[in-house]
């Protein structure tokens, strides 16, 4: 079936450090592709998105693009902030069910100053 | 405006026991998800409902229900509850229901069941 499968955790950075969290999915069609956030204590939140192919989404300084060669979908940025520290979802909605979000499994970044 | 809420924030109850979880959209938004998130993995889809009717069912026995309510907020319902039901409930609600449509979450019911 469809599926996400992101990069393990956890991640630890420095302050000011480029951030990469991997990101490939399986799916038949084009699927729309989003990245979501959750911080400490907080609820899901969306981050971006990309509903096709060569899409770019970008959000508070991270980007992905929607790469069908490769069907993959990696978050980078470019220097990252210790409130950047959060768990970070892939995810999809298949392009045979509009309403359904499948969910990797989360990647743990943690920032230091 | 005010987010999607739940209730209640955290919750314990035994096995064999029966559980009603509950959420309120965000004004306007006629779509309701339920998700459960166990610890140290991804949310996955429980159902969705859109002006009150049943759109979609995850690969959840039967002992998991849901209905949506004619104000949009929605209740979870579990029967004869089990350990592993232990895990965040997390609801989100969208406009329509549709691709292109952005889910917005709650902060979950932190469920255990002892």
């Amino acid at each position: 079936g469809d599926s996400v499968t992101q990069m393990e955790g956890p991640v630890t950075l420095s302050e000011e450090a480029f951030l990469t969290i991997n990101c490939t999915y399986t799916a038949t069609g084009y699927p729309s592709l989003f990245w979501y956030v959750q911080y400490p204590g907080e609820g899901l939140q969306l981050l971006l998105k990309a509903t096709k192919a060569d899409d770019k989404g970008s959000n508070k300084g991270f980007e992905a693009t929607y790469r069908k060669e490769t069907t993959s979908f990696h978050l980078e940025k470019g220097s990252v902030q210790v409130s950047d520290s959060a768990v970070y979802f892939c995810a999809l909605i298949p392009i045979s069910n509009d309403y359904k979000l499948s969910f990797g499994a989360g990647t743990t970044v943690t920032v230091r100053a | 405006d005010a987010g999607v809420t739940q209730s209640p924030t955290h919750l314990i109850k035994t096995r064999g026991q029966h559980v009603t979880l509950r959420c309120s959209p965000i004004s306007g938004h006629k779509s309701v998800s339920w998700y459960q998130q166990v610890l140290g993995q991804g949310p996955q889809f429980i159902f969705q409902y859109y002006e009150k009717e049943e759109r979609g069912r995850g690969n959840f026995p039967d002992r998991f229900s849901a209905r949506q309510f004619p104000n949009y907020s929605s209740e979870l319902n579990v029967n004869a509850l089990l350990l592993g039901d232990s895990a965040l409930y997390l609801c989100a609600s969208s406009r329509r229901g549709e691709w292109a449509d952005t889910q917005y979450f709650g902060p979950g019911t932190r469920l255990t069941v002892l």
